[in-house]
């Protein structure tokens, strides 16, 4: 039992590159959600998908997008990166949309020269 | 933003009860207050919810007063292995209905031999 799993767990990308962070979980898992950690900020929302076919911007969306392409998947993709998303990323899910227990995946550490 | 104030940092020595309070002015009537802890170049694992008066596990207590407006983890007889950063939690409502819990700057706990 994997739990959350992310992919690539490190990149380093050149400013205005694309790339799509991918995470799956197998907890069968209706929520999901994208988080970013820069240091001394704690961790702030991008995006969130409430249930299969739904997603919703959280705190700080400019610059990403995201896909629920199944129950089981939800992929960030970064369009054109910029230095300012050189960051931590970390896909989490939870059962329903309410619930307080989050499960994370290890992180995904983007560097964007 | 619902908001959370907690100490940037604490030191402890192994064997010492360690006790983080929280303050969330702001927490909605029927939210919950729920803790998580962070090791370094891991995602963040919750660890204790609760509502009111006090709640236990085989991690730590949480205790919360009558008024809801703050709140304590408790862990008991801390190991160097405790050292982490614990963040508190209340939720925000999300423009697409869904009530999920927001993270802020967390505590830095040390534990010292």
């Amino acid at each position: 039992n994997a739990g959350v799993t992310q992919t690539p767990k490190f990149q380093v990308l050149k400013t205005g590159q694309s790339m799509t962070l991918q995470c799956a979980q197998d907890m069968n898992h209706n929520s999901m959600y994208w988080y970013r950690q820069d240091p001394g900020m704690g961790l702030r929302l991008i995006y969130y998908s409430a249930s299969e076919g739904t997603t919703d911007k959280g705190e700080v969306p400019n610059g990403y997008n995201v896909s629920r392409l199944n129950k089981r998947e939800f992929s960030l993709r970064l369009e054109s990166a910029a230095p300012s998303q050189t960051s931590v990323y970390f896909c989490a899910s939870s059962e329903e949309q309410g619930d307080r227990e989050l499960f994370f995946g290890e992180g995904s550490r983007l560097t964007v020269l | 933003l619902a908001k959370t104030t907690q100490p940037i940092s604490m030191d402890s020595y192994e064997g010492q009860e360690v006790n983080i309070t929280c303050s969330h002015n702001n927490i909605a009537t029927n939210d919950y207050i729920t803790w998580y802890q962070q090791f370094p170049s891991q995602g963040p694992r919750f660890i204790i919810q609760g509502y009111k008066t006090k709640v236990t596990n085989e991690v730590a207590s949480l205790f919360i007063p009558a008024d809801r407006k703050s709140s304590t983890l408790s862990l008991p007889r801390v190991s160097l292995s405790d050292t982490a950063v614990y963040y508190c939690l209340v939720g925000d409502l999300w423009s697409g209905g869904s009530y999920i819990p927001t993270f802020g700057r967390g505590t830095s706990l040390i534990v010292h031999p």
